[in-house]
């Protein structure tokens, strides 16, 4: 699976948009984006994920690059219960293959 | 979206036992399932991929005879440690995916074990 770089943390004010980057420059053409944060002291969940299109859905938008060089996932109206460590992930989209987790973003949510 | 459940959430034991912990797909069958650990402030580890009805892939530098896995059936895998000591004490996580969900990976709420 290709890396990805993200920063290690973010700030974000309460009810603003947190717009979280990822880079994943060697992404190949089969790999999709995914998204999953982590609260403290549970399991990862998941957030979106998309190939080559933007996507929203209920929690969040994923605006990725023409290019697919680069990803950009946006949470409209940022929560304290959004402060979380964010994981950008790019895996070819098969049952059989795993996730492989980068640093993230801790994402800090402040009122 | 799929669940992942996990238990126990929290266990204690005594160093030299042996614990097990359960992961299961509630509404779906999971033919894939992985194992990771993760340590504080540290990103999750994937420690082996269990496939039902045969042998888990371990990931270099994890012991297969120290963290045992078994995928008996389409919604269950379990992970036993086995002689656990001190620093096994970690936080254990599965997920599984299946075909229908887009092969989107869910995961367990975890499980922490702590050995004493």
């Amino acid at each position: 699976d290709a890396k990805t770089t993200q920063p290690p943390s973010m700030d974000c004010a309460e009810g603003r948009a947190a717009n979280l980057p990822c880079n994943h420059s060697t992404i190949s053409g089969n790999e999709y984006v995914y998204w999953y944060r982590q609260i403290h002291s549970q399991g990862p969940q998941y957030i979106i994920h998309g190939l080559k299109n933007n996507e929203t859905n209920e929690m969040a938008s994923l605006i990725i690059t023409e290019d697919r060089k680069s990803s950009t996932l946006i949470l409209p109206h940022a929560t304290l219960r959004d402060t979380a460590v964010y994981y950008c992930i790019v895996r070819v989209g098969n049952a059989g293959n795993m996730l492989t987790f980068g640093g993230g973003t801790r994402l800090m949510v402040k009122p | 979206g799929a669940v992942v459940s996990q238990h126990p959430s929290r266990v204690i034991c005594k160093s030299g036992t042996s614990v097990k912990i359960e992961c299961r797909s509630l509404d779906f069958q999971a033919t894939t399932m992985f194992w990771y650990r993760q340590f504080p402030k540290k990103s999750l580890m994937l420690m082996a991929t269990s496939n039902e009805g045969s042998k888990a892939t371990y990931e270099q530098g994890v012991e297969k005879d120290k963290f045992l896995i078994n995928h008996a059936s389409l919604t269950l895998s379990t992970l036993t440690v086995t002689s656990a000591h001190p620093e096994d004490s970690s936080f254990y996580i599965c997920s599984a995916s299946y075909s229908n969900s887009g092969n989107t990976i869910y995961f367990g709420e975890g499980s922490w074990l702590t050995v004493v």
